[in-house]
């Protein structure tokens, strides 16, 4: 069963940042959210993982809500580059499987 | 480290015959992942392994699949006899527990 919810596609202006929901109402306590993503059918590309505080690398930061059930990637200075898909998983730091759902196609506009 | 390295990176074969794909994975990683991704189905989990011994085969789509690793850098994914319908791109990783997983490039596979 899917664990996550994704808008299947965004649009996002070049130079702006990019903001991807994810929707995880059932994350059970001990599991991190992660976000990955593919350009154009290249291997998946690790972005970022956290458990329940806001996580900020070079690449994007993430935003966990309080309760978990949701979370926010935000890709701060979208560039045409950024065009992807982008998957958000859920799922325990040990010993489970990586389950990728459809994701969300990101479109960045010149 | 090069990463998660896969070959070949392309293969056209026919109907019928034997397809074998190969995985590296990065040094040190105890877990390693055979994925296959279409249009219609996605990315798929086919086998996942760890220290080598495979844990959950659910998602091989049938006998005709097979998946080894006898070895902590090596781990190749057969399939005999290979069928149009086998036509997809087979991403192979590998993480260290716990922690992130790494992509190869994948093997765009084509069954004529």
């Amino acid at each position: 069963d899917a664990k996550t919810t994704q808008p299947p596609s965004m649009d996002c202006a070049e130079g702006r940042a990019a903001n991807l929901p994810c929707n995880h109402s059932t994350i059970s306590g001990n599991e991190y959210v992660y976000w990955y993503r593919q350009i154009h059918s290249q291997g998946p590309q690790y972005i970022i993982h956290g458990l329940k505080n806001n996580e900020t690398n070079e690449m994007a930061s993430l935003i966990i809500t309080e309760d978990r059930k949701s979370s926010t990637l935000i890709l701060p200075h979208a560039t045409l580059r950024d065009t992807a898909v982008y998957y958000c998983i859920v799922r325990e730091h040990y010993g489970q499987n990586f389950v990728f759902g459809p994701g969300t196609r990101l479109s960045v506009l010149p | 480290d090069a990463g998660v390295i896969q070959s070949p990176r392309h293969e056209v074969t026919e109907m019928g015959q034997e397809v074998t794909l190969r995985c590296k994975p990065i040094s040190g990683h105890n877990s390693l992942f055979w994925y296959r991704q279409t249009m219609m189905r996605g990315l798929e989990l086919l086998i996942y392994f760890n220290n080598n011994v495979p844990i959950d085969d659910s998602g091989m789509p049938e006998d005709r699949f097979s998946a080894k690793m006898p070895n902590a850098s090596f781990s190749t994914l057969k399939i005999q006899p290979s069928e149009p319908r086998d036509s997809a791109v087979y991403f192979c990783a590998s993480r260290e527990e716990p922690g992130r997983a790494f992509f190869g490039q994948g093997t765009r596979l084509t069954v004529v």
